[in-house]
């Protein structure tokens, strides 16, 4: 179990268009989801945490209105990166969690690869 | 406070060897402690993980050793082989389904 998916697998886009990106709990509900990104050979950087049906916490640093995140069911979040510039391609990661399940586990997604040109 | 130190930035051991990674944390709050997998293009697997209530834990060929008094924790693996080269992180969250603070990541290779 804890299955968490993510699409698209790659992107690329061109300079000043959006992307949106999706994560997908398969087989739990959660009720939690993070964003992060990961540039090449670095760690994972968190971009906000979103909880179902409220809004999205943004890390410091963060311009929410240029990620939006939406996370309208329990096994559904959308990364959108609006406008999106060259410095915006690194690679997205989605992980997911229920604390309501007591665990304390985060299962995260294949990731997405986005390329701005 | 919120800083979780990783090291080595990079090992390489031989095949059936134990590399050690080691990770250091300030933040007392903290009461979660996974280690995650990567492979290059691919998401974070979680590996093991382990609560402050214990100072060891194992899983296959896995194994965390948690020092609470010294706010340190490691990742031994056993009997090494070439398919878990990798990048290995460290994290830690304080309560249960709270962000993870992760650790720089440590190169692995495990050469035959």
């Amino acid at each position: 179990g804890a299955v968490v998916s993510q699409h698209p697998s790659r992107v690329i886009c061109k300079s000043g268009t959006s992307v949106k990106i999706e994560c997908r709990s398969l087989d739990f509900q959660a009720t939690t989801m993070f964003w992060y990104r990961q540039f090449p050979k670095q760690s994972l950087m968190l971009m906000a945490t979103s909880n179902e049906g409220s809004k999205a916490t943004y890390e410091q640093g963060v311009e929410k209105d240029k990620f939006l995140i939406n996370h309208a069911s329990l096994t559904l979040s959308t990364l959108t990166v609006t406008s999106a510039h060259p410095e915006d391609s690194s690679f997205y990661i989605c992980s997911a969690s229920n604390p309501l399940r007591r665990t304390y586990e985060q299962y995260f997604g294949p990731g997405t690869r986005l390329t701005v040109t | 406070q919120q800083q979780v130190k990783q090291s080595p930035q990079s090992l390489i051991v031989q095949k059936g060897g134990i590399p050690i990674i080691n990770c250091a944390y300030e933040n007392t709050a903290f009461d979660y402690f996974p280690w995650y997998q990567q492979f290059p293009g691919k998401g974070p697997a979680l590996l093991i993980a382990i609560r402050p209530d214990v100072s060891e834990k194992k899983e296959g060929r896995f194994t965390i050793s948690f020092n609470k008094s010294a706010k340190q924790f490691s990742l031994h693996i056993m009997d090494s082989q070439p398919g878990d080269s990798a990048t290995y992180f460290c994290a830690a969250s304080a309560g249960g389904g709270n962000k993870l603070t992760f650790g720089t990541g440590t190169q692995l290779k495990v050469e035959l």
